[in-house]
């Protein structure tokens, strides 16, 4: 499978705290993105790093890639009871016309 | 409001039945993407359209029917469904380039809840 796991698959945490949340891949990706799911939503995109990108920054969260180890971690810091929902990686791969492949999920919970 | 709607938002069928799906971007997109998410499963590429045309069917049962009639919208028209097709369908849109490739994100509505009696 080419798609992306990610870890943990769930994580509980406490308002104020960071939650890292890590993907791993198969194989040589153009770009990786990340999304967020509330509860029978649809998804929303948060971010993209490409394949030439390390590290990216958008308001609290922050994206690493590592394309040695064909992994990325998101990492949400000061977390908000908002932030609750579900977290996917998805990877867009090399040769590729233009889809994603996605992972199975982060559930975060972010208790007040 | 992302800019895709997806109606209706919740569909129960029977297995006999005959309904569809629609999507509709107002991005200007020009591909447009049917996605199925299950319980505690990965979302699942159905299907892809760019410029139109069909690109990827990802060995999808034809009792499921895509319908792109322009690069606004987005069908999939359901038919003799099973309880296991039960599931959240997601349509999604991006602009791609002319060689096909993806310049970005995609653009999620907010899914069809569909129930197979």
């Amino acid at each position: 499978s080419q798609q992306g796991e990610e870890d943990p698959q769930a994580l509980s945490i406490q308002e104020g705290e960071n939650a890292t949340m890590n993907c791993s891949y198969k194989t040589s990706i153009n770009n990786l993105q990340w999304y967020r799911q509330n509860s029978g939503r649809g998804l929303v995109h948060l971010i993209l790093i490409r394949s030439n990108e390390r590290e990216k920054h958008s308001g609290r969260l922050r994206v690493t890639l590592d394309t040695s180890k064909k992994s990325s971690s998101l990492l949400i810091t000061a977390s908000r009871a908002a932030d609750t929902a579900s977290y996917f990686c998805a990877t867009s791969y090399s040769g590729n016309t233009g889809k994603l492949i996605f992972g199975q999920g982060t559930t975060l919970q972010v208790k007040p | 409001e992302t800019g895709v709607t997806q109606t209706p938002r919740h569909l129960v069928m029977g297995m006999t039945n005959k309904k569809s799906l629609k999507c509709e971007q107002h991005l200007g997109h020009n591909a447009m993407y049917w996605y199925k998410q299950s319980a505690k499963k990965p979302l699942e590429l159905m299907f892809v359209y760019n410029f139109k045309e069909q690109t990827e069917n990802n060995s999808v049962p034809s009792r499921f029917s895509p319908e792109c009639p322009n690069s606004s919208h987005l069908f999939l028209h359901l038919h003799t469904l099973q309880p296991e097709d039960s599931a959240l369908y997601l349509c999604a849109s991006s602009h791609v380039g002319r060689g096909g490739a993806s310049t970005g994100e995609l653009f999620f509505g907010e899914g069809s809840r569909l129930t197979v009696l």
